[in-house]
This record gives C-alpha cells, structure tokens and sequence, in this order.
C-alpha cells in the first residue's frame, strides 16, 4: 500500500542555520508528493508539490526533488528564519488524485 | 477570500454524546474533504464529496460517523454515539477539484469525557 514516513522531532536550529527533513515514501504507480506546513494555530497550507520523478518543487526559500530511485522527497532550505517554527507534513496523492497519504509531521523550532 | 470556515474551534462532550462538525468550503470549490487528525499524527482521509456525492467513504466508521453535503456546498460531519477514542482534531479541507490544491480549515477540537 501506500505510506509516507518522515523523520520524528522536533527539529530545533539557530537562525539562518540550514534545515533538512527527511520524507520517504511507499507507493504503487507513480505518485505525486507534497510538502504542507501547520503554523501555530492555523490550517495546513501547500508549501509545495511535485508530480514526476525528478521534479524539484520550490516556494519561499524551501525545495524539494522528486527521487524515484531512493523514494525520497526531503525538504531542505538554505537558511531558516524565526518565522519558519511550524509543523512540516509529507504527503502523496496516487496518480489519479483519488487518495491522499499524509506522514505524522516533523516540528521545527527556530530560535532566534 | 474567505478560506475554509470550520465550527466549533472546540467541543467538550461526555462520551455516548452526540456531536456535530460544520465546514463551509471555499465558494466554487467542488471537491470537500474531511481528515481525521490524531495528536501527533498526519491528517487520515475520513470522506471526499465530488459536489454533493461521497465518492470516497472507505474510511469513514459508519456505525457511528455519518456525513452530509447538501446542495454540494457546506458540509457536517456527525458522530454518534462519541467514544473517548474519538477525541482527535477533525479538518475538513476544500478544493476546485480533486486534482487541485487542497485549502484546509482552522479545524474542530473534539474532546471525549
């Protein structure tokens, strides 16, 4: 079946420190992969997505490169800011968009 | 624009109660979604509404939770009777259609006394 796995935290950095959370994943087909981030107190919002091997996905300052030989999906930013603290959730969606699979969420903690 | 709209925020209910869950989606969206979200866990797929028919309820306990959209727009979420098993976040999420972004609520708080 389908899975995510993503690494446990916290994850506690200095600021502009660099960030790395580990997402791998389980799937049948060729899946899409998704980033969400949970800021205190609000919904989860996309951070950013890819949909084919190799694609790299990027939004304010974070990547992350579709890697079909590891099954990886590691979210990295060269410099994390204060603003950064939230909870980070890998996620895939089968090929057809029909299901969605989300990791148990990886909490960053940046202190000034 | 008004983002998905969730209530309550909280609710605290001795168990065998009744409870019900209200989300009204983002205006045009078609495509709804409730997850179910355990302390310390990711969002699981509960139901998704393709306009007002359940195209996925695989998930979702029928013995106790049911779900409505009608006229394919707001949406509730019910359990009954709640178990203490049942104390999680609940999230109803919308989006234009299932291959889109999905825009999540602020979500509900449930709590089983």
């Amino acid at each position: 079946g389908n899975s995510v796995t993503q690494m446990e935290g916290p994850v506690t950095l200095s600021e502009e420190a660099f960030l790395t959370i580990n997402c791998t994943y389980t799937a049948t087909g060729y899946p899409s992969l998704f980033w969400y981030v949970q800021y205190p107190g609000e919904g989860l919002q996309l951070l950013l997505k890819a949909t084919k091997a190799d694609d790299k996905g990027s939004n304010k300052g974070f990547e992350a490169t579709y890697r079909k030989e590891t099954t990886s999906f590691h979210l990295e930013k060269g410099s994390v800011q204060v603003s950064d603290s939230a909870v980070y959730f890998c996620a895939l969606s089968d090929r057809n968009f029909n299901k969605f699979y989300f990791g148990s969420g990886t909490k960053l903690n940046v202190k000034p | 624009e008004a983002g998905v709209v969730q209530s309550p925020r909280y609710k605290i209910i001795e168990k065998k109660q009744p409870v019900a869950f209200w989300c009204n989606p983002i205006s045009g969206h078609n495509t709804l979604y409730w997850y179910l979200q355990n302390l310390g866990q990711g969002p699981e797929l509960l139901i998704r509404y393709e306009n007002e028919e359940a195209v996925d309820d695989s998930q979702l306990p029928k013995d106790r939770f049911s779900a409505e959209r009608l006229k394919g727009v707001d949406s509730t979420l019910k359990i009954q009777p709640a178990e203490l098993g049942d104390s999680a976040v609940y999230l109803c999420a919308s989006s234009l259609d299932r291959k889109d972004t999905q825009y999540f609520g602020p979500g509900t708080r449930l709590t089983v006394l």
